[in-house]
């Protein structure tokens, strides 16, 4: 159970656009069309954004959006704000009902 | 309001045991696969262990097969994590979070968190 690779860090300015790739194996990201993608903030408990690779929980705003091509999701914020600065996880299938997070990205917006 | 809420973290020492709760409210908790992840300090979100609605499926992250062991009890609203001959590597912020209703893990509900240390 490797951990999905995700790069530590990534910035942005406000209104700015953001992605985070999300890097696995053929035996999760390639096989599954089910990754999610959270919101941690510091304090608080993580935060459903993108599940299903695509979806987008209600009360999400549409300036959170996911895709995949391959082994690598991604996770893209446009219209950056201040509050989106936080750790963002992926998270998939691994087979066998086990789960695999991804090591977390912080976003910092400038 | 959809709550979980968890209890009976704390301080522990290497090799000894802990149970964790995790008190469900405001949804039918027994139509729900459950969760536990953890977070150790300075570190990302791991998956520690699942378990079935019914409790007949109940799967574990390597690092803990064999020394820990996840229950529901579906008439008390609450999901258990019995963690046992405990290392330090075990130290971090336990969550449990609600599997939605995608097939693939989708934890659109998750706890505060219980703080567990393991140190002599």
């Amino acid at each position: 159970q490797s951990a999905l690779t995700q790069p530590r860090s990534v910035s942005g300015s406000p209104g700015q656009s953001v992605t985070i790739s999300c890097t696995g194996t053929s035996s999760d990201v390639l096989t599954y069309d089910y990754v999610s993608w959270y919101q941690f903030h510091p304090g608080e408990a993580p935060k459903l954004i993108i599940y299903d690779v695509i979806k987008r929980p209600s009360g999400v705003p549409d300036r959170f959006s996911g895709s995949k091509s391959g082994n690598t999701a991604s996770l893209t914020i446009s219209g950056l704000q201040a509050e989106d600065e936080a750790d963002y996880y992926c998270c998939t299938d691994a087979g066998s009902y086990m789960v695999v997070f991804g090591g977390g990205t912080r976003l910092t917006v400038l | 309001e959809v709550q979980l809420v968890e209890s009976g973290g704390g301080l522990v020492q290497p090799g000894g045991s802990l149970r964790l709760s995790c008190a469900a409210s405001g949804f039918t908790f027994s139509t729900y696969w459950m969760n536990w992840v953890r977070q150790a300090p300075g570190k990302g979100l791991v998956w520690v262990s699942r378990l079935s609605k019914d409790a007949d499926i109940a799967i574990y992250a390597d690092s803990v097969k064999g020394r820990f062991t996840v229950s529901r009890d579906n008439a008390k609203n609450t999901l258990y994590l019995q963690m046992n001959s405990l290392t330090g590597e075990d130290t971090a912020v336990y969550y449990c979070a609600r599997d939605g209703t995608s097939r693939g893990p989708d934890f659109d509900v998750w706890g505060q968190g219980t703080v567990v240390t393991v140190a002599s």
